[in-house]
């Protein structure tokens, strides 16, 4: 069975903080991808990163960064530095099979909240 | 850049009519999806069509839902007969062949309220 989980429902942080959002994932297969994308209050689905399973190397975009570890099935996010413009809900998301073009499974998500 | 577009960005309806989500996905793309957001909660998949036909579907995706992608540039998702539980905002979505990025493009939605 695919799932994924975001333990975290909600976190409110003070801007400029940083601030870790946990993703935790099971899937049998050994192919499969990781996804994070942010839901800002406008409703819209904003694509941030998709990682590969064969891919352990950490990102940095900016102000974000990803942890992939294989070993904990672990797939966390973290800002640095937290704005206000960052207040959204986050959700990781897991497909598994060959093509990153299958059904993405999405966790509940966590939304974060930066107070100025 | 290419995106998906989705209309009506809001729609209201009675029980037990009929509604149809309309979705434009980006032009070279040729997997196509709808997915379901009820208010708060997390996003679930409906379906996924590829070579117009369903490859996958949910358990969420009973008989009164159904695909269609009908002048080969729309991919439309029909309600035949909406329930209060369909309330939910709607989202389209498409990718390349899987020889591509794979990456899922998503649109801005469809928030369906059904009353």
């Amino acid at each position: 069975a695919q799932k994924v989980t975001q333990a975290q429902t909600e976190i409110s942080v003070v801007e400029k903080e940083d601030v870790t959002l946990d993703c935790v994932y099971e899937t049998r297969d050994t192919t499969y991808y990781l996804f994070w994308y942010k839901q800002p209050p406008s409703g819209e689905l904003v694509f941030l990163i998709r990682r590969n399973s064969f891919d352990e190397q950490n990102e940095i975009s900016g102000r974000y960064s990803w942890n992939f570890q294989k070993s904990t099935s672990s797939f966390n996010f973290t800002i640095t530095a937290s704005q206000v413009v960052d207040s959204a809900v986050y959700f990781c998301a897991l497909s598994s099979g060959y093509s990153s073009a299958s059904k993405i499974i999405f966790g509940s998500g966590t939304r974060l909240s930066i107070r100025p | 850049e290419p995106e998906v577009t989705q209309t009506p960005s809001h729609q209201v309806t009675q029980m037990g009519q009929e509604v149809i989500l309309r979705c434009v996905p980006i032009s070279n793309h040729l997997y196509f999806y709808w997915y379901r957001q009820i208010l708060g909660q997390k996003v679930e998949f409906l379906v996924s069509f590829y070579n117009n036909e369903i490859s996958e579907k949910s358990e969420i995706f009973d008989d009164q839902f159904s695909v269609e992608r009908p002048d080969g540039s729309n991919f439309t998702l029909k309600i035949r007969s909406t329930k209060l539980e369909d309330s939910a905002m709607y989202f389209c979505a498409s990718s390349e062949a899987p020889e591509g990025t794979g990456e899922l493009f998503f649109g801005e939605g469809s928030r369906l309220t059904v009353l």
